[in-house]
């Protein structure tokens, strides 16, 4: 199964400050057909997880741009331009290209 | 307005049975395949099995395999798993969710404890 390391696991950041965390897989994530399934999700305190980004980079529909991704293979970044309090929980990295579908470890994010 | 609300979880005790539910509206139920993702107490999230829209294609987590059963009826706009032989460390809150991951159940929560 690939395995998804997120770095770091928690993060404090000061409000209006930018955020970025880093999911590394341990194969490439480019599919057969070229595409990269690497989605990135948000979860607040006892709520679901939201999914924030698909295919690496782009956005779904209401997600505000500050947050954006990139990457390529196998390393990606979600970066958060200006931290909201909003922004606090947990966010995931999931991997979809390659069975099992397998999601990262986590980062917490808090806001100070 | 997509929604997929689960249902069925509690209290059961090890090597008991518990069967979940999920409840689409929304949307083309038939036209998407679903999964089921679970996540301990705590912890991460795992995904735990897969079913293509007519149910040919099946897949679960090496975890659950041979315990876990997912089933769907399309007539009903519904989703199933079926948990048998269930551990202690099956205890999670386990989401109903869309084929892409786009859209995500409530979560419903099972503890497996004597």
């Amino acid at each position: 199964d690939i395995v998804m390391t997120q770095s770091p696991p928690s993060l404090s950041v000061t409000l209006g400050q930018p955020a970025s965390i880093s999911c590394r897989s341990s194969q490439s994530l480019v599919g057969s057909d070229g595409d990269i399934f690497l989605n990135w999700f948000h979860q607040r305190p006892g709520q679901s997880p939201r999914r924030l980004i698909r295919k690496v980079s782009k956005r779904d529909s209401g997600v505000p741009d500050r947050f954006s991704g990139s990457g390529s293979a196998i390393d990606f970044t979600l970066n958060i331009s200006r931290v909201e309090a909003g922004d606090v929980g947990v966010y995931y990295c999931m991997q979809g290209t390659h069975w099992p579908v397998t999601f990262g470890g986590g980062t917490k994010v808090q806001v100070k | 307005e997509v929604k997929v609300v689960d249902s069925g979880g509690g209290l059961v005790q090890p090597g008991g049975s518990l069967r979940l539910s999920c409840e689409a509206s929304g949307f083309t139920f038939s036209n998407y395949a679903m999964n089921w993702v679970r996540q301990a107490p705590g912890k991460g999230l795992e995904w735990v099995s897969y079913i293509s829209t007519t149910g040919s294609v099946i897949l679960y987590a090496d975890s659950v395999k041979g315990r876990f059963t997912i089933s769907r009826d399309n007539a009903k706009n519904s989703l199933y798993l079926q948990m048998s032989s269930l551990r202690a460390e099956d205890t999670a809150v386990y989401y109903c969710v869309l084929e892409a991951f786009d859209y995500w159940g409530q979560g419903t929560r099972v503890t497996v404890s004597s």
